[in-house]
């Protein structure tokens, strides 16, 4: 069965600082992968996804992950947070054409001024 | 422009009553899926629906059961509420045309049982 697994549970950064949040997943064929974010008080929004080709994939933002298939990761990076970028953040993945996500249990990122 | 909305933001029910959670979607979306959210737990799957009339067990469906009797709506049903149920329900939805669309999600119910 598959599994995503986030080490960072909860994450507090200055303004300015730089960011990399961690995703495993656990699954021996071909996956999807995504990160989500929920900022406070809002619904689950897509931040990025990636299903093939160059394994370095950017979104919205300024967020951007790669894809390090025989580490199983996909961690998200960003080079300079904001206060703006609160949020808590999922990492999610799903087996190759198919449909079911399976979310890891989040990232909680608290950014100050 | 709300896409998929669940119709009540908070509810607060008592035990062993019967609680219906309905979520709609104006995408013309054929896979519909439902999620609790807890701290420190994510985002777990109930049940997900790929088209009318038909729904697959998620990873916890004890509890629970769900029904599709049109494309866009999409509803879960507790049969007898617990305490243990007190969660946020997420909604969402997704194209089978566009499988790595990704899913577009509600703003969420947040139920409580006393």
């Amino acid at each position: 069965a598959q599994s995503v697994s986030q080490h960072n549970h909860h994450v507090i950064l200055s303004e300015a600082a730089s960011l990399e949040l961690g995703c495993n997943y656990s699954y021996g064929g071909t996956v999807n992968l995504f990160w989500y974010v929920q900022y406070p008080g809002q619904h689950l929004q897509l931040l990025l996804k990636y299903f093939s080709g160059d394994p370095l994939v950017k979104g919205i933002k300024g967020f951007e992950a790669e894809f390090i298939k025989s580490k199983f990761s996909f961690n998200l990076r960003k080079p300079s947070v904001q206060w703006s970028d609160t949020a808590e953040y999922f990492c999610a993945v799903s087996a190759h054409n198919t449909d079911k996500l399976i979310f890891g249990t989040g990232t909680r990122l608290q950014v100050f001024p | 422009d709300v896409k998929v909305t669940q119709s009540s933001r908070y509810l607060v029910k008592r035990t062993g009553e019967k609680v219906f959670l309905e979520c709609v979607q104006d995408m013309d979306h054929e896979n519909m899926f439902w999620y609790r959210q807890d701290p420190g737990l994510g985002l777990r799957l109930i049940y997900f629906s790929y088209d009318v009339k038909m729904k697959e067990k998620g990873d916890i469906p004890e509890g629970y059961s769900v029904s599709r009797e049109k494309k866009e709506r999409f509803s879960l049903i507790l049969e007898s509420a617990s305490t243990n149920q007190t969660s946020m329900y997420l909604c969402a939805s997704s194209s089978r045309r566009q499988v790595l669309g990704g899913y577009t999600f509600g703003s969420g119910t947040r139920l409580t049982v006393v």
